[in-house]
C-alpha cells in the first residue's frame, strides 16, 4: 500500500545534540510538510517543500531546517534542540489532482524527548 | 481561510451514528471542508473532504449546509476504534492546514 513512512517512531536525544527525522513516501506527491504537535495541541505547519522549492512558515525558529533531496524523502533537522523542542513531529504529503483538491496523506509521526 | 467552531467533546453509544458538527459561518465559495481524526499518539487521519454537495466515503458522510456555513460529518455506526479528536478544517486549494481544537469524540460501550 502506498504510504507515508517515519522514522524513528520514537527518538531520545540530548539538550542541544543534533537530531534528524526522516519521512519517505509512496505516493509520489510533489508536496511534503513537517508538522511539530505538543502535548495536548493541535499539530502546527514548520514548512513544506512544494517539488524542490522550501517554503517555511513564518514562526519557524531558526533552529528547525528541513532536506528534501529527491521526491520520496524529506529530512527535518533541529540544530541544538531545546527542551521546549520535545513533540510529535508530523510528516504529511499531498499533491494536486485534476479536481483541484491537495488532500493530505500524514505519517504516524515521530516522538522526539530531549533530555 | 474561514475559521471553525467545534463542539470540545461529545459522547457516542457503540454502534449509533455519531454526528459532529462544524460551524464555518465566514467561508467562502471556493473554500473546501475538510475532516480529520487524530487517534491517540497517531497522526492525523484524512477522512472526506467537500466543497459544496454532500460527500459519502467508505469512512464517513459529510452534509454540507446549502448556505455552507455548516456542516456535519456523520460516522454511520461508530466503534470503539472511532474514539479520537475530530478536526474541522476550512481552507482554500493550496492554503495550508490549521488545526484547531477538533472534538473530543469518546465512543462507549
Amino acid at each position: 500500500d502506498a504510504m507515508v513512512i517515519q522514522n524513528p517512531r520514537y527518538q531520545v536525544t540530548q539538550f542541544g545534540k543534533p537530531v534528524t527525522l526522516s519521512c519517505s513516501q509512496t505516493l509520489n506527491h510533489n508536496v511534503m510538510y513537517w508538522y511539530q504537535q505538543k502535548s495536548s495541541q493541535a499539530p502546527k505547519l514548520l514548512f513544506h517543500y512544494y517539488d524542490k522549492d522550501f517554503n517555511n512558515e513564518a514562526d519557524t525558529p531558526d533552529n528547525f531546517q528541513s532536506r528534501r533531496p529527491n521526491t520520496s524523502f524529506c529530512f527535518l533537522d533541529i540544530r541544538s534542540p531545546g527542551l521546549g523542542d520535545a513533540a510529535m513531529y508530523l510528516c504529511a504529503t499531498s499533491t494536486r489532482d485534476y479536481r483541484g483538491t491537495d488532500t493530505q496523506y500524514f505519517g504516524p509521526g515521530t516522538r522526539l524527548t530531549v533530555l | 481561510d474561514a475559521k471553525t467552531t467545534q463542539p470540545t467533546s461529545m459522547d457516542c453509544a457503540e454502534g449509533r451514528a455519531a454526528n459532529l458538527p462544524c460551524n464555518h459561518s465566514t467561508i467562502s465559495g471556493n473554500e473546501y471542508v475538510y475532516w480529520y481524526r487524530q487517534i491517540h499518539s497517531q497522526g492525523p487521519q484524512y477522512i472526506i473532504h467537500g466543497l459544496k454537495n454532500n460527500e459519502t466515503n467508505e469512512m464517513a458522510s459529510l452534509i454540507i449546509t446549502e448556505d455552507r456555513k455548516s456542516s456535519t460529518l456523520i460516522l454511520p455506526h461508530a466503534t470503539l476504534r472511532d474514539t479520537a479528536v475530530y478536526y474541522c478544517i476550512v481552507k482554500y486549494y493550496g492554503n495550508k492546514l490549521v488545526f484547531g481544537a477538533g472534538t473530543i469524540l469518546r465512543v462507549k460501550s
